[in-house]
Formats: C-alpha cells, structure tokens, sequence
C-alpha cells in the first residue's frame, strides 16, 4: 500500500521568514496530493492540492510543488504570520485506494 | 451553515460501554468516511461509505461499526469500549469516489473520545 513520510515533524519560523514542509510517497500510481491545516480543537482543512499532471501550484503565500519522479512533493508557505501555525498534513491517494497522510508537521511562527 | 457537523464535540465514558457519534453533511456529496486521529494526531482511515454503501473498511475491530441510513449521514457506533479507543474521531465528505475532481474531502470540527 501508498505510504507517506513527512519532514520535518517540527518546524519554527520567525514572522515574515518562509517555511517548507517536504513528503516522499512510495506508490508511483498515486495521482492526488492535498495538504490540510489543522488548528487547535478543530478539523484538518484543505489549504491546496495538486494533481499529478500538473507540477507546480500556487494560492497566494501558499505554494505545492510535485516531483513525480522523484516521488516527492512540498508545501512552501511565504511570508509567515503567527496565524499560519498549525499542524499541516499531506496525503497522497493512488487511484481506487484512500488518502493516506504523512504524520504530520507542527509549524509555529514567531512573532 | 456548517458544512460537515459532528455530535457530540467530547464524549466521556466508562470502559465496557457502548457509545454512538453522529455526523451529517449538507455539501450534497456522495461518499462519507470515519477516521481516528491518536494522540500523537496520526490520522488513520477506518470506513468509508459511498451512496450507503460500504466501500471502505481497514483493519478495524468489529466493535466498531458505521450505519449510513442516507447518503447525508454516517454514524459510527461503538461497542464495549477500551482505553485504547480514547481518540479524536473525524467525519469527512467528498462529493465521489477517488478519483478524479471529485475525492476531494471536507473534514468535520472531530469527536474527542476518552474511555476511563
């Protein structure tokens, strides 16, 4: 089966700095890459998602990139704000099967 | 309007007993899943439903058990609860089933569970 990796666990940023949050996944089949936020008490959030036939996305201050041959993709977040800490997840989905996620990373933004 | 609600938001019990979280969603989709966050917040699939059918059941302990009576609610009943079951449980929706633009999932606020 699909299996995700995420690094790093931890990340701490200062306000204004970028910060990226990389995943590898095992099953070359897979064709969708979402990325949620999850805050405090609540649910995981969709922030962005890429396909496979697409390399690059952007929204903003947050951006995905996907190496399918490399089998690794990454969320870049610029110019951070305190609001964007978070525990951010990404998953990987290969046709017919489930989202499976990374364990996730904890961003904290300094001010 | 909340798009995907739970009920109820904690839910303390005693182990042995048996317990129910509800969940509906009003984005119209067609597939509604179950996942269990742990304490070290690792998100693990346990069902997925599509037009009240099952089309997803991972390894999973039969005390657990879903029931779609529409495509707009998944419930999850559990039996005979243990410590282990002490969790944060996740409802989502996505409007089909895997594949193309359709699998993406909208998660509910969670259940926080704690057997003591």
């Amino acid at each position: 089966g699909e299996n995700v990796e995420q690094h790093p666990s931890t990340l701490s940023v200062q306000e204004g700095d970028s910060a990226v949050i990389k995943c590898t996944y095992s099953d070359s089949a897979s064709n969708y890459f979402p990325w949620y936020k999850q805050e405090l008490g609540k649910g995981p959030q969709l922030i962005i998602d890429i396909r496979s036939n697409v390399g690059e996305k952007k929204d903003q201050r947050i951006a995905v990139t996907l190496n399918k041959t490399a089998k690794h993709f990454s969320l870049h977040i610029t110019e951070t704000q305190p609001e964007d800490s978070a525990v951010y997840f990404c998953a990987a989905q290969p046709p017919g099967y489930a989202l499976n996620f990374g364990k996730g990373t904890s961003l904290l933004v300094t001010p | 309007d909340t798009a995907v609600s739970q009920t109820p938001k904690y839910l303390v019990t005693q182990m042995g007993n048996d317990k129910s979280i509800k969940c509906e969603q009003n984005l119209g989709h067609d597939t509604m899943y179950w996942y269990k966050q742990d304490s070290k917040k690792f998100l693990k699939i346990m069902f997925s439903y599509n037009n009240k059918e099952l089309i997803i059941n991972e390894t999973v302990p039969n005390r657990f058990s879903p029931k779609s009576p529409d495509k707009a609610h998944l419930n999850l009943h559990i039996n005979s609860l243990e410590l282990g079951d002490s969790a944060v449980y996740f409802c989502a929706s996505s409007q089909g089933v895997f594949t193309g633009d359709m699998n993406t999932q909208y998660f509910g606020p969670g259940t926080r569970l704690t057997v003591l």
